[in-house]
């Protein structure tokens, strides 16, 4: 398994300025995954940040509003640019492992949840 | 079409009771499948994977029907501490993405 810390775990931010979520795994990964998820919805993946290359954006998700750092393979960033209220929502990052019978498990971070006023 | 469909409920039962939860996919290749729990304003953490040959684990059985392509997670004996969302996960096997259901609401009443 692996231990995730994310940071921060809530804001509450101005309509026009960016926030940047902190993801920091105690072993190195491969990839690290954010996804959100809105009130009442299910994990939508935003993207697959790789070590050493640009992320891979997933439909409905691009680079000018969900930039992402991948530095080193224990560390990512995922910065939320020019916020509305519409991304009002929890923001988690994921990582992959594998598990029992060679399933290969998500593990979490405790998530960031965001206010847009 | 989603590529995973969950009865949102809540489902209100009694403690003690059994209660069964069945989620769809639309993938017939996926390979794995979870059931995940997610208790309010935390981040989901793995109940338990599902087997083609069927799970336990204490109170919780989960189970798998490839031809029909729904799995499903039965607990026995409800708990107060039950109560929480559960997720069901599949992932699809070329790039190991993972689409996750809306959750299942489950309330254990005293």
């Amino acid at each position: 398994s692996a231990v995730i810390s994310q940071k921060p775990s809530r804001d509450i931010c101005q309509r026009g300025t960016s926030l940047t979520i902190q993801c920091q795994v105690d072993s190195q990964v491969t990839m690290m995954f954010w996804y959100r998820q809105q009130p009442g919805q299910s994990l939508t993946l935003i993207a697959t940040a790789n070590q050493g290359s640009e992320a891979t954006y997933e439909s409905g998700f691009v680079i000018d509003k969900f930039p992402i750092s991948r530095p080193n393979l224990t560390f990512s960033t995922l910065t939320v640019s020019n916020m509305s209220p519409e991304d009002s929502s929890i923001y988690l990052c994921s990582v992959e492992y594998l598990g029992v019978g060679a399933n290969t498990e998500a593990f979490f971070g405790q998530g960031t949840r965001l206010t847009v006023v | 079409r989603k590529e995973v469909e969950q009865d949102p409920g809540p489902f209100n039962v009694p403690e003690g009771a059994t209660v069964a939860f069945n989620c769809t996919y639309s993938n017939s290749a996926s390979q794995s499948f979870f059931w995940y729990r997610q208790d309010c304003r935390k981040e989901p953490k793995l109940l338990m994977s599902v087997y083609s040959s069927g799970n336990e684990d204490g109170r919780f059985t989960a189970q798998l029907n490839r031809a029909s392509q729904y799995i499903s997670l039965l607990i026995r004996d409800s708990k107060l501490s039950d109560s929480a969302t559960y997720l069901c996960v599949v992932v699809e096997g070329n790039f190991n993405k993972f689409y996750f259901g809306s959750g299942t609401k489950l309330n254990v009443k005293p």
